[in-house]
């Protein structure tokens, strides 16, 4: 079993549209999650953490539950420029290794 | 401030060929990483270091892959010899414990 799972996609939505993605992970021992954005032909770059409570960042809210072991991202009033591959990462706490998901494929339409 | 610089950001090499991946580290930052991404395996770890010791390898394909980081600021990814599946993009990242991961720009490896 892998240890950060996501749906692939692609989610195809229209400007406006708010889109949610969900991940699974298999640590429960996990301390620190992060959601990160790929551009093509780019590297990952972090779009934000993942705290317990729950943090929001303008149009951007990620979720943390901890007994169902998943995170969550919402996006809302989609923008064409957030078209890319979300990818979920989890630290597995000891000593520092990050795994990634997949990464979710979003396509904003006009 | 400087991000992770990797070098070359290109490299198109024949099949046999001996291919060395560069990385230089946010200063400062105490754990390195090399990750591999391909459209089928998506972003892989093959090896991380903490405070210039490798931590765990596992990742590493074989024996013709392997990497070192001789000081804080510098390191390398070798691939001996190199082989037509080994195409993909190479990404170094450091952080620090318990921090963000910072992403180099990628090394694009094409092998013929």
């Amino acid at each position: 079993r892998k240890e950060v799972e996501q749906d692939p996609g692609p989610f195809n939505v229209p400007e406006g549209a708010t889109v949610a993605f969900n991940c699974t992970y298999s640590n429960s021992a996990s301390q620190s999650f992060f959601w990160y954005r790929q551009d093509c032909r780019k590297e990952p770059k972090l779009l934000m953490s993942v705290y317990s409570s729950g943090n929001e960042d303008g149009r951007f809210t990620a979720q943390l539950n901890r007994a169902s072991q998943y995170i969550s991202l919402l996006i809302r009033d989609s923008k064409l420029s957030d078209s890319a591959t979300y990818l979920c990462v989890v630290n597995g706490g000891n000593f520092n290794k990050f795994y990634f998901g997949s990464g979710t494929k979003l396509n904003v339409k006009p | 401030d400087a991000g992770v610089i990797q070098s070359p950001r290109h490299e198109v090499t024949e099949m046999g060929q001996e291919v060395t991946l560069r990385c230089k580290p946010i200063s400062g930052h105490n754990s390195l990483f090399w990750y591999r991404q391909t459209m089928m395996r998506g972003l892989e770890l093959l090896i991380y270091f903490n405070n210039n010791v490798p931590i765990d390898d596992s990742g590493m394909p074989e024996d013709r892959f392997s990497a070192k980081m001789p000081n804080a600021s510098f390191s390398t990814l070798k691939i001996q010899p190199s082989e037509p599946r080994d195409s993909a993009v190479y990404f170094c990242a450091s952080s620090l414990m318990d921090g963000e991961l910072f992403f180099g720009e990628g090394s694009r490896l094409t092998v013929l």
